[in-house]
Order: C-alpha cells, then structure tokens, then sequence
C-alpha cells in the first residue's frame, strides 16, 4: 500500500520567516504529487502539483515544492511567510494515471505577525 | 461557475440511523471521491468512482456505501454499521487520473 508521511503536524512561524514542510512517499513507481492547502473555513485548493519534468515546480502564493526522486521526498517551501498563510497544508500522491489519491496527514501551519 | 457542491453542511444523526450526504459536480469530471477528514488524520479515503456505474471501496470503506447513477452525482451513505461516523466528510472530483482533484465545501456530520 502507498502511504505519504508529512513530518510536521504543527509548525509556528513569525511573519518573514521561511517555510519548509517536509513530505516522502513509499511508492517506488512512477508518480504525481500535490500539495494542497486549506485556509481557515475554506476548501481545499490546489497549491501545486508535480508531474513530470523540472523537480522544482512554482505554485501559487510563492510556494514551490522540489521532488527529489531518489529520497522519495517532495518537500514544500516558501522563503518568507505572511500571516495568511496560515492553514493546514496537505501533500497527496498518486500513481501516473491512476484515479486513486493518497494523502498525508497533514501540517497545520501558524504565522504569528 | 463550475464547481462542488455538498449538502448539507452540518447534519446530525441518531444513533442507529443511517443518513445520506449529497455531491454534485458541474465541471464534467469522469472521477468522483468521498474522504473523511478526521484531526491529525489528514484525508482518508472511504469509495471512489472513476465512471458510472462503477466504484471502488478506498482505505476505510467499511460502514459506507455509494452509488453512481449519474455522472455529476455521487452521494455517500453512513449507515449504522460505520461505529465512528461523527467527522468531516469531503467529496471531490477530477477529470482523469492524471489531474489535480477539486473540492467541496464538506458536511459535518455529528451523532446525537
């Protein structure tokens, strides 16, 4: 079975301070990554995601992710936060064309202004 | 606008009963999915349904069912089998396998 493990359950920051959420996948295959967010009281949206091609991939928001194929990783970044980025941060993987989607069990992040 | 709807958001439920939550989808999307969202759990996976007609059980099936009579519609139902069933329940679409999922606004459902 493929699990997805985000190494953070609660991150706080102060405003300006840089971001790194750390999620690694079990699967060996081939893959797509996400990384989703959820503000306070809002849906799920997507962050950005990962295909194929450049490892370093922008979102919206500032945010990038790099997937590191070799460590299974595909950590999350943003070099300095604002206190709306406060929200729980999910990282999902799914095989290639595959309709099933795991998730991570989430990063509440924290930015105190 | 093109989007997911859940309904209702808030429902509650005596013990013993089941209940029904509702998913619509507007966006044309082959893939539908119900998650449950539980505090430090992330989202799990409970049935999903790549086109009509079919679905799959996901990782905690047990105590729900589905059905896919129609396209954009995917309603879940927690019976009285599923012994934990108050949490937030999210559904969600795609358009293949290889696209990113949409989301609803969820339904929280709480037990009486």
């Amino acid at each position: 079975a493929q699990s997805v493990s985000q190494h953070n359950h609660h991150v706080i920051l102060s405003e300006a301070a840089s971001l790194e959420l750390g999620c690694n996948y079990s699967y060996g295959g081939t893959v797509n990554l996400f990384w989703y967010v959820q503000y306070p009281g809002q849906h799920l949206q997507l962050l950005l995601k990962y295909f194929s091609g450049d490892p370093l991939v922008k979102g919206i928001k500032g945010f990038e992710a790099e997937f590191i194929k070799s460590k299974f990783s595909f950590n999350l970044r943003k070099p300095s936060v604002q206190w709306s980025d406060t929200a729980e941060y999910f990282c999902a993987v799914s095989r290639s064309n595959d309709y099933k989607l795991s998730f991570g069990a989430g990063t509440t992040v924290t930015v105190r202004a | 606008d093109g989007g997911i709807t859940q309904s209702p958001k808030y429902l509650f439920r005596k013990e013993g009963q089941n209940v029904t939550l509702s998913c619509e989808q507007n966006l044309n999307h082959d893939a539908m999915y119900w998650y449950r969202q539980d505090p430090g759990q992330g989202l799990r996976l409970i049935y999903y349904s790549q086109i009509v007609n079919d679905f799959q059980k996901g990782d905690i099936a047990e105590g729900y069912s589905v059905s896919r009579e129609k396209k954009e519609s995917f309603p879940l139902t927690v019976t009285s089998a599923q012994k934990n069933p108050t949490a937030f329940y999210l559904c969600a679409s795609r358009l293949t396998g290889s696209q990113p999922q949409h989301f609803g606004d969820g339904t929280r459902l709480s037990i009486l």
